[in-house]
């Protein structure tokens, strides 16, 4: 069974860029979860998508945004890219039948210079 | 109160030694407690997670211990090996809100 697949590996942008980062849930997984993996501070949850819609969100602000398709896979797209957005970002899927188990992804590099 | 503070920061033990990285929260509405394993260049995976309702969850070499009133857990690595090197993270979560509150992290060593 393949497991949650994220694109890109790295990615290099400028300040006031924008960022799309992409997920594929593991097969059957219908819940798509995002996560900022900062320097020294642990796992900060961004977003959370089921069935096509957003049903959480963490504590971050606006220009962090995303989506998830017919197919389960996300998006996430990050506007106006500043120095501390650089981090690891990690997706995760789950079954939404109750069950927390999160399954990660080996995440998106994001630089920022 | 959505803290989980976690400790020590970083860890090293003696091949066949016991691990121990504990846990503590403040929200007593979490309802679920895994611990993540990470090795450097992947993500996170599911080591253990344990409820409310045990104070011990044991699989293999890894054991979780909880305890309620106090709001702490911990998790505890026996015969430590050095496979076993990697960041610990320990997490909490409310069932049904699917988000994850994580420590900050135990980068554990393990020396031959």
């Amino acid at each position: 069974e393949a497991g949650v697949t994220q694109s890109p590996t790295h990615l290099i942008k400028t300040r006031g860029q924008q960022a799309t980062l992409r997920c594929s849930p593991i097969s059957g997984h219908t819940s798509v979860y995002w996560y900022q993996q900062a320097l020294g501070l642990g796992l900060q949850f961004l977003l959370w998508y089921d069935e096509g819609e957003e049903r959480n969100r963490g504590n971050f602000p606006p220009r962090f945004s995303g989506r998830q398709f017919p197919n389960y896979s996300s998006e996430l797209n990050v506007n106006a890219l500043e120095l501390e957005d650089s981090a690891l970002y990690l997706c995760a899927s789950s079954l939404y039948t109750g069950t927390d188990t999160q399954y990660f992804g080996p995440g998106t590099r994001l630089t920022v210079l | 109160q959505q803290q989980v503070k976690q400790s020590p920061q970083s860890l090293i033990v003696q091949k066949g030694g016991i691990s121990i990285i504990n846990c503590a929260y403040e929200n007593t509405a979490f309802d679920y407690f895994p611990w993540y394993q990470q090795f450097p260049g992947k993500g996170p995976a599911l080591l253990i997670a344990i409820r409310p309702d045990v104070s011990e969850k044991k699989e293999g070499r890894f054991t979780i211990s909880f305890n309620k009133s106090a709001k702490q857990f911990s998790l505890h690595i026996m015969d430590s090996q050095p496979g076993d090197s990697a960041t610990y993270f320990c997490a909490a979560g409310f069932t049904g809100f699917q988000k994850l509150v994580f420590g900050t992290g135990t980068r554990l060593l393990v020396s031959p």
